[in-house]
């Protein structure tokens, strides 16, 4: 089955340093996801990209799909203590309405 | 502001007990998705709707999850009996069959401990 494999686990910053994720399917994927969840709270979409070698950003966030639709990247510009969480990616195949998710990268941040 | 809402938020239980948790999806969305929560697993899909009907649950323990749609309005996730090893957070989603335009909504989860 499809597999998605997001690194690194965990990544400690300081505020104001950049912070990168990255996600790989094991399968070519219809759209790829990013979702955020606070430490108690539950995954929030943060947006969803579907093209090939598509760039998407969001102010301080910017979000790449790989050439292939089988990888993904997050990067975070001057991290904040706000950006703390878990980013999860989470992959589809199209027909089945059904996403993976990777593992998730928690991020903390030092003030 | 249209939200999965999910109950009850917390749940503690003694093994072998039934447990019962609901979810009310977002109002007009035709999927329905039941994810665990652990620290070791991370987010794992148990079962999911589409249009009421189950597409898929083999992420589920067979015997003794079962998940259920009486209506469009109401999905259920039962454990019985229930098993320490079920102790873990357990998320309803919600969300449109339209490739493209699939995003999940997520409730805010129960917490489940089972004793």
């Amino acid at each position: 089955g499809q597999q998605v494999m997001q690194i690194p686990q965990y990544q400690h910053v300081q505020e104001g340093e950049d912070f990168t994720t990255y996600c790989n399917s094991s399968t070519t994927l219809s759209n790829i996801q990013w979702y955020k969840q606070r430490p108690g709270g539950h995954p929030v979409f943060l947006i969803q990209l579907v093209k090939s070698g598509e760039v998407k950003k969001q102010k301080r966030l910017t979000f790449q799909f790989g050439e292939a639709k089988k990888n993904s990247s997050l990067h975070i510009t001057a991290t904040q203590t706000t950006d703390v969480g878990t980013y999860f990616c989470a992959g589809s195949g199209g027909s089945n309405y059904k996403l993976t998710f990777g593992k998730g990268t928690l991020l903390t941040v030092n003030p | 502001d249209a939200r999965v809402t999910q109950t009850p938020r917390h749940k503690v239980t003694e093994m072998g007990q039934e447990v019962t948790m609901r979810c009310q999806p977002i109002l007009g969305h035709n999927t329905v998705f039941w994810y665990r929560q652990t620290m070791m697993q991370g987010l794992e899909l148990l079962a999911y709707f589409r249009n009421r009907a189950p597409l898929d649950d083999s992420g589920m323990p067979k015997d003794r999850f079962s998940a259920e749609m009486p209506d469009a309005t109401l999905a259920t996730l039962k454990i019985q009996p229930s098993e320490p090893r079920d102790s873990a957070v357990y998320f309803c989603a919600s969300g449109l069959d339209n490739p493209g335009a699939d995003t999940q909504y997520f409730g805010p989860g129960t917490r489940l401990t089972v004793l």
